[in-house]
């Protein structure tokens, strides 16, 4: 079946680096990817919606400077979190999907913290 | 490979009969379940989770059985309303809570 691999599943980093988060689909083509992060009651919240040969579509409240999406290929995005902080600590996941399918394929996640 | 399946792409249901959705699991050391459910265009949101101590987990017209032995879980909503159409997806965790591993959703449609 569909898989999506996420890597780092963890990273700890310092106040002011960046940190970048590999999604990639491992046997079918991506062309809708979505990044998520998670809160509190365990809720997701959408940051932002790339589509193939696109740029990304930010949610409202998501700095798109300060968490860089790229979707460089059919199989790869990443998410970058810029100069980070610690109230960026939390739990990032991100979904794919293709035209031909109605389902949703996650990666496994990445626990951040920002020291 | 898929670790956790969720096998019915859609369900549809008449309004006030009992929804049922399943979930199956391969790795025995999961140990906390989560259901999310999905409106288009938005995030998932957290709807009911069970740990691997309990079999049955009710909230309101929610409830999450989880059989370990045959690494099955199932989300019962009853009864079905119309606001209840989502796409729903089933999670499973290890008990570091690092990793979250998600159905790939089922599509429910509550017939008025």
């Amino acid at each position: 079946g569909a898989v999506v691999s996420q890597h780092p599943s963890r990273v700890i980093c310092k106040s002011g680096t960046s940190v970048k988060i590999e999604c990639r689909s491992l046997d079918f083509q991506a062309t809708t990817m979505f990044w998520y992060r998670q809160f509190p009651k365990q809720s997701l919240m959408l940051m932002a919606t790339s589509n193939e040969g696109s740029k990304a579509t930010y949610e409202q409240g998501v700095e798109k400077d300060k968490f860089l999406i790229n979707h460089a290929s059919l199989t790869l995005s990443t998410l970058t979190v810029t100069s980070a902080h610690p109230e960026d600590s939390s739990f990032y996941i991100c979904s794919a999907s293709t035209r031909a399918s109605y389902g949703y394929t996650f990666g496994s996640g990445t626990r951040l913290t920002v020291v | 490979d898929q670790q956790v399946k969720q096998n019915s792409p859609s369900l549809s249901v008449q309004e006030g009969r009992i929804s049922i959705l399943n979930c199956d699991y391969t790795n025995s050391m999961f140990d906390y379940f989560l259901w999310y459910k999905k409106y288009p265009a938005e995030g998932p949101t957290f709807l009911i989770s069970i740990s691997s101590i309990k079999d049955k987990n009710e909230d309101g017209r929610f409830t999450v059985f989880l059989n370990k032995s045959a690494k099955h879980l199932s989300l019962h909503i009853v009864p079905s309303q119309p606001g209840d159409s989502a796409v729903y997806f089933c999670a499973a965790s290890g008990y570091t809570g690092n990793q979250f591993y998600f159905g790939t959703g089922t599509s429910l449609t509550v017939i008025p």
